[in-house]
């Protein structure tokens, strides 16, 4: 079946530097994916999404691209706050079949060091 | 921005009891969600339904049930509450082609 999996489970980056955190998925008819921000003992937060028939875009400090030729979608968080730390994944949400049919990501921990 | 309101953030039941978890929405979407998050294993979805009283099985419906009976409202009930239950739950909900928002979660502890 389908699958959206992330490379790393955990990142650690100093505050300051850019962060990429990346998603491989399994479907190539995969239309509309979202990365989400959760952070301890909080539901899962939009951070941004794109659509497959764009390869780029960008948000206030994060930006997503999309490699659909080998099914890869990353995260760039550019200077990593501290406030950045938390657990992110990636969802392939299908926009036109079954909305029970959508799929996430495991998660990566990302944690700033000051 | 659509808000999705769990009842409640942490709960703690006895096994076999019965559970109710409640979740609000206010922008009268459709489709709602009930998943449930587990470390190593992501989010699982249980049920979800789009449309008053219509609900669909996810991939992990055993142990549960769900009700809608108003649009705005998704509940989930463990009929006998089991230590395997013991997990974070997410309601989520979602609007023609957008994406999936979800609540702050509920933390639930079978004991």
């Amino acid at each position: 079946g389908e699958s959206v999996g992330l490379h790393l489970p955990t990142l650690s980056v100093q505050e300051g530097d850019n962060s990429i955190i990346n998603c491989a998925y399994s479907n190539s008819a995969s239309d509309y994916f979202i990365w989400y921000k959760q952070e301890s003992g909080k539901g899962p937060q939009f951070i941004i999404d794109i659509r497959s028939n764009m390869d780029k875009r960008q948000g206030q400090r994060v930006t997503v691209l999309l490699n659909k030729t080998v099914k890869h979608l990353s995260l760039q968080i550019a200077a990593t706050q501290p406030g950045d730390s938390a657990v992110y994944f990636c969802a392939e949400i299908p926009l036109n079949t079954n909305a029970g049919k959508s799929t996430f990501g495991d998660g990566t921990t990302l944690t700033v060091k000051p | 921005d659509v808000k999705v309101t769990q009842s409640s953030r942490y709960l703690v039941k006895r096994t076999g009891e019965k559970v109710f978890l409640e979740c609000v929405q206010d922008m009268d979407h459709e489709n709602m969600f009930w998943y449930r998050q587990d470390p190593g294993l992501g989010l699982r979805l249980i049920y979800f339904s789009y449309d008053v009283k219509m609900k669909e099985k996810g991939d992990i419906p055993e142990g549960y049930s769900v009700s809608r009976e108003k649009k705005e409202r998704f509940s989930l009930i463990l009929e006998s509450a089991s230590t395997n239950q013991t997990s974070m739950y997410l309601c989520a909900t979602r609007s023609g082609g957008r994406g999936i928002s979800f609540g702050s979660g509920t933390r639930l502890t079978v004991v």
